[in-house]
């Protein structure tokens, strides 16, 4: 089964700070997304990436940016961390052409 | 643009009784593809079913099936016989099939399904 991992379950960071998140898949699939969960509100995706060094903005890119340096690695940048930030953020990876999306286990971003 | 609807912020069941949870979709796309994810509290998304907008028949995955009405833009998901664990949040999400870079899944704002004993 693919796996795909996020590096934090939990994480606390300050207005201001600069913070990443890491997602990282175990399958070779090309393509990876960010998404951010809010109550209300569902699943709103934020960046994705179809190849390596490759980003597309989501519906809701501002105040985010990301990185693809390599196929298994999609990290989401938080460039000034904002109390509106505050959230769960979800990445999912998918092997193109056929259908089989799977999500990382999330993780749950408060900002202070 | 592709849009989502599911009209039903909360649901009740009787534990293995069926329920319907309904998802409505907006696409001028031909193809496109339909899925149901279902998040327990625990957080993670668990792939449940997909439908293809060409699949002549309704997709079913063991006691999930999915209830694709084409013309009228519906593909509302169909629990058998419910069971506790089956209390959880429920996704409907959609894929469009055409161009490069669209595989980018849109979700609906999601149901409560909750299983009462």
């Amino acid at each position: 089964d693919v796996k795909v991992t996020q590096s934090s379950r939990y994480l606390v960071k300050r207005t201001g700070e600069k913070v990443f998140l890491e997602c990282v898949q175990d399958m070779d699939h090309e393509n990876m997304f960010w998404y951010r969960q809010d109550p209300g509100l569902g699943l709103r995706l934020i960046y994705f990436s179809y190849d390596v060094k490759m980003k597309e903005k989501g519906d809701i890119p501002e105040g985010y940016s990301v990185s693809r340096e390599k196929k298994e690695r999609f990290s989401l940048i938080l460039e000034s961390a904002s109390t509106n930030q505050t959230s769960m953020y979800l990445c999912a990876s998918h092997r193109g052409g056929g259908y089989g999306y799977t999500f990382g286990s999330g993780t749950r971003l408060t900002v202070v | 643009a592709q849009k989502i609807t599911q009209t039903q912020p909360g649901m009740f069941v009787q534990e293995k009784e069926a329920v319907t949870l309904d998802c409505t979709y907006d696409t001028s796309d031909p193809s496109y593809g339909l899925f149901w994810y279902k998040q327990p509290s625990s957080g993670e998304m668990i792939f449940l079913i997909y439908q293809g907008s060409y699949d002549q028949q309704n997709a079913t995955e063991g006691r999930y099936s999915l209830n694709f009405q084409k013309a009228r833009k519906s593909a509302n998901l169909v629990i058998s016989a419910s069971q506790l664990g089956d209390s959880a949040m429920y996704f409907c999400a959609m894929r469009d099939n055409s161009g490069a870079g669209s595989y980018q899944l849109t979700f609906g704002k999601g149901t409560k399904l909750s299983v009462i004993p």
